[in-house]
């Protein structure tokens, strides 16, 4: 079985606090990619890393796929409420003729102003 | 407009009715999805399909059916719907890089469903 694990799966701060969020696997993916779903919405693609040892920005959102490509770091610098959500990673592999992404299980973040 | 829709948003039904969630693409995606959520268990997958003629089982598809009716529909039917089905439901979209690295999927905003 495939699994994605991500932690912590809950997590609360104060605005302006940084945190990080990890998803680990023993499974290699050719791709990586982290959601974010609000209440109420599905999940909304942020990021898909590709290359091990990949990191992409995203203004205050950083992201990184390990040197092996079984894990991966969401880091977000200086936390607003507006970050406040689920954050979900998905493992893909390369021409999946199972056409699914993994799931990890999420993680709720709460940003209190 | 949304590029997913599905109906309804939002359904309670008594245990031992048949149901049907409905699920709408205009992105002109051939791979579409059906995932149900649950607190603590991220997305899980129930079907799949590539194309109109392709349907395939996901990790939790007893219980479930479902039926691609064209490209842009994917409908997804509880034939008895138990209490341990209330979840909240997904329908998704996607496409293959041309690399085939990189599956993005798109989601609808999902079904509440609540079995009593």
């Amino acid at each position: 079985t495939q699994l994605l694990e991500q932690s912590p799966q809950f997590l609360s701060i104060q605005e302006g606090e940084n945190l990080t969020v990890y998803c680990n696997s023993s499974s290699v993916f050719s791709s990586l990619q982290w959601y974010r779903q609000e209440p109420g919405e599905g999940p909304v693609l942020l990021v898909t890393v590709v290359t091990g040892g990949e990191v992409k920005k995203l203004k205050r959102l950083t992201f990184q796929f390990g040197d092996a490509r079984k894990d991966s770091s969401l880091h977000i610098t200086a936390a607003q409420p507006g970050d406040t959500g689920l954050y979900l990673c998905a493992g893909g592999f390369r021409f999946s003729n199972t056409g699914k992404l993994i799931f990890g299980q999420g993680t709720t973040l709460q940003v209190k102003p | 407009d949304a590029d997913v829709t599905q109906t309804p948003r939002n359904r309670i039904t008594k245990t031992g009715k048949r149901i049907m969630l409905e699920c709408s693409q205009t992105k002109g995606h051939d791979r579409m999805y059906w995932y149900r959520q649950d607190p603590g268990l991220g997305l899980r997958l129930i079907y799949y399909s590539f194309d109109v003629k392709d349907i395939n089982k996901g990790e939790i598809s007893d219980g479930y059916s479902v039926s691609r009716q064209a490209q842009a529909k994917f409908s997804l039917s509880l034939e008895s719907a138990i209490p341990n089905q209330t979840a909240l439901y997904f329908c998704a979209t996607s496409v293959l890089s041309s690399s085939g690295t990189q599956e993005t999927q798109y989601f609808g905003p999902g079904t509440r469903l609540l079995v009593l």
